[in-house]
């Protein structure tokens, strides 16, 4: 079963420094999401992303953030300069929802990139 | 803002026997709610859904109930076994074309006990 990835499964950064956090939808999904989960706590919506664009970003999602799919099969996660309060997991997630039919509304999550800022 | 309130945070239970998560949301336009769970160091993985078209759904041991009245919705797991012992999180949404910002409750992690 087609099952989402991400890479790396553990990054450790120092404050201030850039990460990207790479995942790899299903391969006929349309809709990609990013989420987050700081230790203990609920997961956080951040974004959506369709058609090359940005759907919906979270008030988490600021400009420190931002979102590519720079060929057909990668979707990334860019944090310019972490902080310490960046520590969490981070889950891709994508669905393939079209107006066709034959699909759901079920978003399909990757195993998650734990990011650690020291 | 759109928020999810989740009940219990933890719940122990015998084999066997029933378990009962409840969740609340606040945003009357949400119209689809999948439940989530999340076995140690693994992904999220969905279990079941609902849309707002519907009241009750149900899947072999775990089943789905919707209140849209009083905004409340309800996974039931019947006949537990060790297996089922994971967290738990319900979610929210608002489906507006293809798709669907999810908003999590806070969890509950489930422990079956043989």
């Amino acid at each position: 079963e087609p099952e989402v990835t991400q890479t790396p499964s553990h990054q450790v950064t120092q404050m201030g420094q850039e990460v990207i956090l790479r995942c790899v939808p299903i391969s006929n999904h349309l809709y990609f999401y990013w989420y987050r989960q700081i230790l203990g706590q609920k997961v956080e919506f951040l974004v959506s992303f369709y058609n090359n664009e940005i759907s919906e970003k979270s008030e988490i999602f600021d400009d420190q953030f931002s979102v590519e799919r720079p060929d057909g099969s990668n979707f990334t996660l860019k944090i310019r300069s972490t902080k310490l309060e960046d520590s969490a997991m981070y889950f891709c997630a994508s669905s393939d929802y079209n107006f066709g039919g034959g699909s759901t509304y079920e978003q399909y999550f990757g195993p998650g990139t734990r990011l650690t800022v020291t | 803002g759109e928020n999810v309130e989740q009940h219990p945070s933890t719940l122990s239970v015998q084999e066997g026997d029933s378990a009962v998560i409840k969740c609340t949301y606040s945003d009357s336009a949400s119209n689809y709610f999948p439940w989530y769970k999340q076995e140690l160091g693994k992904r999220p993985q969905l279990i079941i859904d609902i849309r707002s078209n519907v009241g009750e759904k149900k899947d072999q041991r775990i089943a789905v109930t919707l209140n849209k009245t009083a905004k409340h919705f309800s996974l039931h797991i019947t006949e537990t076994q060790p297996e089922d012992s994971a967290v738990y999180f319900c979610a929210a949404s608002v489906l507006s074309g293809g798709y669907n910002k999810l908003i999590f409750g806070a969890g509950t992690r489930l422990a079956v006990h043989p």
